[in-house]
């Protein structure tokens, strides 16, 4: 039981390139996130999604767009990668709404 | 923008002794939620209080919920070396699609 398995764990991009993260789960959770982490600045939110077919913003989507094709898979892109794209990103699960979150051990993305 | 905000930032103490971390958040929220992580890695949810709840224990955790001064306070009583870690808090701002998370608490515990 895997639980939150995110690829890759490190990449390193340079400006304007293109990547895709992934996030698996094997839960069978309706809820899944995806939100960024900056020192200081705790997560914050960039795009969640309450169930296959479904996605929406969160507090930072700029930059960013995401797919939910299937229920076990949330992928975060990254068109063209800014330096401020820069940080350690986390993708979570719930099995509702704002109850407890699961989450995976980080993708780190430096962009030079 | 920050719903919760957690104080201290920092905090070092010694092993055996009590840590408080406090978080102060905006608006009225139906749960608050406490969360760890260690260096490194993802975090792990510790416990939830519900709005209608005041205080609720886990093993060496006691959090309290303050809903008119719309704090919470996560104590760990005597803490381990292996309770270093940051500590944060979070809020379902938005009533139901998502948590919003404070800056944290950075917690040393000393052998």
């Amino acid at each position: 039981n895997a639980g939150v398995t995110q690829t890759p764990k490190f990449r390193v991009l340079k400006t304007g390139q293109s990547m895709t993260l992934l996030c698996a789960q094997d839960m069978n959770h309706e809820y899944m996130y995806w939100y960024r982490q900056d020192p200081g600045m705790g997560l914050r939110l960039i795009h969640y999604s309450v169930g296959e077919g479904t996605t929406a913003k969160g507090e930072v989507p700029d930059g960013y767009n995401v797919s939910r094709l299937k229920k076990q898979n949330f992928l975060l892109g990254l068109e063209s990668a800014a330096p401020s794209q820069t940080s350690v990103y986390f993708c979570a699960t719930d099995y509702g709404p704002t109850g407890e979150l699961f989450f995976g051990e980080g993708s780190r993305l430096t962009v030079l | 923008s920050q719903q919760g905000e957690e104080d201290p930032q920092a905090l070092s103490i010694q092993e055996g002794e009590n840590a408080t971390m406090n978080c102060s958040y905006k608006t009225s929220i139906n749960n608050l939620q406490w969360y760890r992580q260690n260096s490194g890695r993802g975090l792990v949810h510790l416990i939830l209080i519900r709005s209608n709840e005041r205080e609720k224990h886990s093993g060496r955790l006691r959090v309290t919920l303050d809903t008119s001064k719309k704090s919470s306070s996560l104590l760990i009583t005597a803490s381990r070396a292996a309770d270093t870690a940051s500590y944060f808090c979070a809020t379902d701002l938005y009533a139901g699609n998502m948590l919003t998370f404070g800056g944290g608490t950075r917690l040393m515990v000393k052998p």
